[in-house]
């Protein structure tokens, strides 16, 4: 199985381009995330989705909107890339109905906005 | 509000030792979860171990353990027999169960296992 697949890996904008970021998930699992790393910060959350048809801010989403396409997939979009928003991005998905259930993460997506 | 403290920007073991690598947490939640992440240099997250607020054993999985002092709010990672191979950030994670399911991470701590 996939598991959890982003694309791109890797990206470089310029200031003020727009770009969308997909992860697709084949867990079946309801609930999707994307988070940012930075050095230093850990993971921040951007936007999540509890279930398909839902999506709420985490503790970062200024900058971001998200579309919550279907229950596989759940893509993050840069309106207007900023040199802050050079980050390592994750999506990952998990099953909210069982509290022990493990974020499962894509490989993440490099952005270097310039 | 719930929040995750690591309180270890890095350490060092030898190889063959023990480690502890902290997490503090705070929550208002009576059932939440505690969950370990290792990512290894080549970026990925790759999940470790899992504790639940009620569950009366510490977790264990290999050479994982978890050291859970509930009222202390600690949830401290223990690497048994460390390998060249464990060298790798680590993340404390929590989820809540007061009406939403998201994950909050700590700021991780590098672990640089020594020959």
């Amino acid at each position: 199985n996939a598991g959890v697949t982003q694309t791109p890996k890797f990206q470089v904008l310029k200031t003020g381009q727009s770009m969308t970021l997909q992860c697709a998930q084949d867990m079946n699992h309801n609930s999707m995330y994307w988070y940012r790393q930075d050095p230093g910060m850990g993971l921040r959350l951007i936007y999540y989705s509890a279930s398909e048809g839902t999506t709420d801010k985490g503790e970062v989403p200024n900058g971001y909107n998200v579309s919550r396409l279907n229950k596989r997939e759940f893509s993050l979009r840069l309106e207007s890339a900023a040199p802050s928003q050079t980050s390592v991005y994750f999506c990952a998905s998990s099953e909210p109905g069982r509290l022990g259930s493990p974020l499962h993460f894509g490989n993440g997506t490099r952005l270097t906005v310039t | 509000a719930q929040k995750i403290t690591q309180t270890q920007p890095g350490m060092f073991v030898q190889e063959k030792e023990a480690v502890t690598l902290d997490c503090t947490y705070d929550t208002s939640d009576q059932s939440y979860g505690l969950f370990w992440y290792k990512q290894p240099s080549s970026g990925e997250m790759i999940f470790l171990i899992y504790q639940g607020s009620y569950d009366e054993q510490n977790a264990t999985e290999g050479r994982y353990s978890l050291n859970f002092q509930k009222a202390r709010k600690s949830a401290n990672l223990v690497i048994s027999a460390s390998q060249l191979g464990d060298s790798a950030m680590y993340f404390c994670a929590m989820r809540g169960t007061s009406g939403t399911y998201k994950y909050i991470f700590g700021t991780g701590t590098r672990l640089k296992v020594l020959a």
